[in-house]
């Protein structure tokens, strides 16, 4: 089965705090996504990346950045958390072809930023 | 752009009883695929079944099968013999064909409750 894995599930920081979310995935795919999830908005897609050191923006990147230096790898990086960030970040990889390629997701990081 | 809509925040249904869950979706696309993914409480997003624009034979995963409308742009959700496991979060997806990375448009989500 596919395994991906977010490195925190809980997570607390501070206003201006530099924060990582990191995601690890271990079906060597391609595709890797952080997604935010809010309630009566759904999952909104921050990055995504279809290959190391690509990536490309999602509907909602103002805030945000994402690093993928290994092709399992990729993280989310809010240069100065603020409160209106505070929310839960999915994790999802697939690989390119997709029908043949769902989404996997990782359990979450539920972030609050006090 | 794609947007996808699901226009009940929450449902409910007894045990052993079906539900249908809508969603309708707007594009011009003409190859795309469409999912319904499930998010128990506390637990990670999982699909439930999935469907190819192309197809014309709505697709069917053992209780779970949709009611695939594409000149509607409608997609809905039908569970048979619903369980206290089925008590989740559907999310109703759109992905454009084609293309390097399988981009997820979703909705905002249907939260069931099943109920003894």
């Amino acid at each position: 089965d596919v395994k991906v894995t977010q490195s925190s599930r809980y997570l607390v920081k501070r206003t201006g705090e530099k924060v990582f979310l990191e995601c690890v995935q271990d079906m060597d795919h391609e595709n890797m996504f952080w997604y935010r999830q809010d309630p009566g908005l759904g999952l909104r897609l921050i990055y995504f990346s279809y290959d190391v050191k690509m990536k490309e923006k999602g509907d909602i990147p103002e805030g945000y950045s994402v690093s993928r230096e290994k092709k399992e790898r990729f993280s989310l990086i809010l240069e100065s958390a603020s409160t209106n960030q505070t929310s839960m970040y999915l994790c999802a990889s697939s690989w390119t072809g997709g029908l043949l390629g769902p989404q996997h997701f990782g359990d979450g990081t539920r972030l609050s930023i006090l | 752009a794609q947007t996808v809509t699901q226009s009940q925040p929450e449902m409910s249904v007894q045990e052993a009883e079906t539900v249908t869950l809508s969603c309708t979706y707007d594009t011009s696309e003409n190859n795309y695929y469409l999912f319904w993914y499930k998010q128990p409480p506390s637990r990670q997003m999982i699909l439930v079944i999935r469907q190819e624009a192309y197809k014309q034979q709505n697709a069917t995963e053992n209780r779970f099968s949709v009611n695939f409308q594409k000149a509607a742009k409608s997609f809905s959700l039908k569970i048979s013999d619903s369980q206290l496991g089925d008590t989740a979060m559907y999310f109703c997806a759109f992905m454009k064909g084609g293309g390097t990375a399988s981009k997820l448009t979703f909705g905002t989500g249907t939260r069931l409750q099943v109920t003894l």
